[in-house]
């Protein structure tokens, strides 16, 4: 398997701060991971991919600069969430795969709650 | 826009019961995984189907992928409580970026 950690599992932050969220590929380099964002019984939004040493792409209507997405590392990607509001507030995941072999699966993180008040 | 329809969205059984859960698209993807998450977690891959036609079974769970590889099914006998969850399928785009269905919310009631 390949495991994936996010930090924090949760977090709680004012309007008008930003939060930082980290994932990490702990057993394996992933030179790129994703970010989603999950609304409550609801499926996986992807946000951004997010590239090892290059910009990241967004998807559309995912504003870029309030959702700023780094890989300074085959390891470490972060998102960092900018002027934070409560329609911010989230279940955000981010997963990486090891590459061709099998075709591109993906391993998530645990997800992060974040909760703008 | 590739989509992937899966259905049903919602399913409440009881103990003991089999379902089936489907995910049908008019694109063709190059594999396509099934995860299971539970609330507050992130998902946790159960299998990847790459071969048109392939059938992949984890203990009491059966996964198909079509033919023409734009659709799969997951079969689960004899559902238990433990098999609460949502499962979600996923196609891959051959570019590593998945395609998710609206996800299946099961209840299994003992």
């Amino acid at each position: 398997g390949a495991v994936v950690s996010q930090h924090p599992s949760r977090v709680i932050c004012k309007s008008g701060t930003s939060v930082k969220i980290e994932c990490r590929s702990l057993d394996f380099q992933a030179t790129t991971m994703f970010w989603y964002r999950q609304f409550p019984k609801q499926s996986l939004m992807l946000m951004a991919t997010s590239n090892e040493g290059s910009k990241a792409t967004y998807e559309q209507g995912v504003e870029k600069d309030k959702f700023l997405i780094n890989h300074a590392s085959l390891t470490l990607s972060t998102l960092t969430v900018t002027s934070a509001h409560p329609e911010d507030s989230s279940f955000y995941i981010c997963s990486a795969h090891k590459g061709r072999t099998p075709d591109y699966e993906q391993y998530f993180g645990p997800g992060t709650r974040l909760t703008v008040t | 826009t590739q989509l992937l329809e899966q259905s049903p969205q919602f399913l409440s059984i009881q103990e003991g019961e089999n379902l089936t859960v489907y995910c049908n698209s008019s694109s063709v993807f190059s594999s396509l995984q099934w995860y299971r998450q539970e609330p507050g977690e992130g998902p946790v891959l159960l299998v990847t189907v790459v071969t048109g036609g392939e059938v992949k079974k984890l203990k009491r769970l059966t996964f198909q992928f079509g033919d023409a590889r734009k659709d799969s099914s997951l079969h689960i006998t004899a559902a238990q409580p433990g098999d609460t969850g949502l499962y979600l399928c996923a196609g891959n785009n051959q570019g590593g970026k998945l395609i998710f269905g609206q996800g299946t919310e099961l209840s299994v009631k003992p």
